[in-house]
This record gives structure tokens, sequence and C-alpha cells, in this order.
């Protein structure tokens, strides 16, 4: 299953500029896009979403884009702090009568270097 | 903040015996859901929850598992008959109604078989 893809496992960044995370999906149905960060021995924590009918959606350091004609989003975070270094997940979400599984990318672990 | 609570953190069972991994959601939300992470690989969905029912269940939540709220507070997630291939950190997610809203994660239980 690669309907949501994270193609690059990991990324570094300067600490103070901006962190860019890729992710690509396959199924236009797919409505709601959201991002999670993952440290270690946690679960993930909701960052930020955006629907399917915007094309950003920005929250404080945190924005995320989405090309519906690409099937691609990405998120910004600018700018990076020593705290972001986690694992970011995409996940994508296919509304269907209510039901609402989310779909999840592979992660790309992000390193911020101070 | 109000979190989504897992427990055990840890749970160790031999296998073919029964485990039954606990959740506490957030306390307004109504749509519960558990997502398990195979060590290396993506986070996937199992199975959704509303107003006492099943909603959507993915083929890996076959009659091995099964899902109840016994009560206000908690959601479970009894695997009978437990085998190797069940070892993973599970999730338990929650969110709350209205549209585009983002389910929330605990910190998961990790569950090894023996």
């Amino acid at each position: 299953d690669q309907q949501v893809k994270q193609n690059s496992p990991s990324l570094s960044v300067q600490e103070g500029r901006i962190s860019i995370l890729n992710c690509d999906y396959t199924n236009s149905m797919f409505d709601y896009f959201l991002w999670y960060k993952k440290y270690p021995a946690e679960g993930p924590t909701f960052l930020i979403s955006i629907s399917s009918i915007k094309d950003k959606n920005e929250d404080g350091r945190f924005t995320v884009f989405l090309n519906k004609s690409a099937k691609h989003l990405s998120l910004h975070i600018v700018p990076s702090q020593p705290g972001d270094s986690a694992v970011y997940f995409c996940a994508a979400r296919l509304s269907n009568f209510g039901n609402e599984k989310l779909t999840f990318g592979t992660g790309t672990r992000l390193t911020i270097i101070p | 903040e109000p979190e989504v609570t897992q427990t055990p953190s840890h749970q160790v069972t031999q296998m073919g015996q029964e485990v039954i991994l606990r959740c506490v959601p957030i306390s307004n939300h109504l749509y519960f859901y558990w997502y398990r992470q195979i060590l290396g690989q993506k986070v996937e969905f199992l199975v959704s929850f509303y107003n006492n029912e099943i909603s959507e269940k993915s083929e890996i939540f076959d009659d091995q598992f099964s899902v109840e709220r016994p009560d206000g507070s908690n959601f479970t997630l009894k695997i009978r008959s437990t085998k190797l291939e069940d070892s993973a950190m599970y999730f338990c997610a929650s969110r709350t109604t209205g549209a585009d809203q983002p389910q929330h994660f605990g910190d998961g239980t990790r569950l090894s078989i023996l």
C-alpha cells in the first residue's frame, strides 16, 4: 500500500533556517491531510492539517501547502528550532460515509543542527 | 491540554495468550480508533468505532481482534490467541465531532509476543 509516500527518510537543517518536508499521494479521493510529529516513545502529535478545498494553511511557524494537481503536499517550518527534531508523518483521510481512517506515510526524520 | 491515555505502556505476552490493551480517549470525543505500527513499518489503521459500534475495519482486523467501550471512559482492544506477528506498537486515537477534526493519539502500548 503506497498511497501516501514520503520519499525522504531523513533531513538535516540548520537552526533558524526553513525546513521543508514533502509528501506525495496517489489517491485523488483523499480530502483531508494532516501532519503529525513523533518523538521516540511517544505517540504521533497533531501539528497542522489542510482540507482539499484549500491550498495553504498556516499556524505559527508551520505552514502546509497542498497541490492537488500534483498530488503533493509539503510542510514548511520556519524558523527551525532544536525542539523540532523528530519524525514527521503526513497522513491522508478518505471520507466515506463518516468513516475516517488515516493512511500514513513512512515518515521523515528531521534533525535541526544548532 | 487533554490527552489520550493508554495502558500499559509495555505488555509482554506468551504466544497464544489473550491480551487487552486499554485506552482512555479525550473526554468529549465520540470517535475512537486503533492503529498499529510494526517495527520499521508504517502506522496502519485497524478499526474505527462510533456510537458503540465498529464503523470501519481494515483487513488486518480479523476475528482475532475485538473492540469494546465497556463504560463511559474506556476503549479497549482485545487480541485473542496472540501470534508472534502481533508484536507492534498499538496506538489509540480519538477525535471530536465536526468536519475536519484531527485524530489525537495516545503514546501507545508496545506489545511483545514471545
